[in-house]
């Protein structure tokens, strides 16, 4: 199957600190999206991209759609204890095809 | 509007045992998929069904795994008989159409000893 590949695998930081993390792929996708799982939990959509450069904010999460179509980026801004969780990229190469996910990033930050 | 349901939450069975596992989606959602989640990984897709009807069950192992959805909402997946390596969070998710976006729920973790 697809592999995506994140980095870094895991991140302890700070609070207040930002953080950056990404996600790169062989096959160019067209859709990016960004989840993060709580510990026994299902993961929980965090932001989609569909278009080549695009940025998109949710809150004080950034993600960014790579111009070569295969990676993305999530940046989170001043971190927050309730920030800690894993955090996965999924990508799509067709709309209507399934979505691969990435191996995760997990994100610890100490108070 | 509730979540998407799933039990149980946690199972533990011996290897050549059988069990199942069942998912709820969340109400008028036509595509249901259930993904396997190996410690340390990200989900991989085992089956999509939309409405009643298979989408894609190529990465299933079949000799072992059945999924069925037969009144095109609930689904059970099952594992007969186990090994140990299906020790895994089972997810199943569900989304309004095919591959839009897809919403977990919170799985259900398989001990095979």
């Amino acid at each position: 199957g697809q592999q995506l590949n994140q980095s870094p695998q895991s991140m302890f930081i700070q609070e207040g600190e930002d953080v950056s993390m990404n996600c790169t792929s062989s096959s160019i996708f067209n859709t990016w999206l960004w989840y993060k799982q709580d510990p026994g939990e299902g993961p929980v959509l965090l932001i989609a991209l569909y278009k080549a450069g695009e940025l998109t904010s949710n809150g004080r999460l950034t993600a960014q759609f790579g111009i070569t179509r295969k990676d993305s980026f999530l940046n989170i801004s001043a971190s927050i204890p309730s920030d800690v969780g894993i955090y996965f990229c999924a990508g799509q190469r067709n709309t209507g095809n399934q979505f691969y996910f990435g191996t995760g990033t997990s994100l610890t930050v100490i108070p | 509007e509730a979540g998407v349901a799933q039990s149980p939450r946690y199972k533990i069975i011996e290897k050549r045992q059988s069990v199942a596992f069942w998912c709820n989606p969340i109400s008028g959602h036509a595509t249901l998929y259930w993904y396997q989640q190996i410690l340390g990984q990200g989900p991989k897709l085992l089956i999509q069904f939309q409405n009643n009807g298979v989408v894609d069950d190529s990465q299933l192992p079949k000799d072992r795994f059945s999924a069925e959805r037969l009144k095109g909402v609930d689904s059970t997946l099952k594992i007969q008989p186990a090994k140990l390596e299906d020790s895994a969070v089972y997810l199943c998710a569900s989304s309004l159409r095919g591959w839009d976006t897809q919403y977990f729920g919170p799985g259900t973790r398989l001990t095979v000893l």
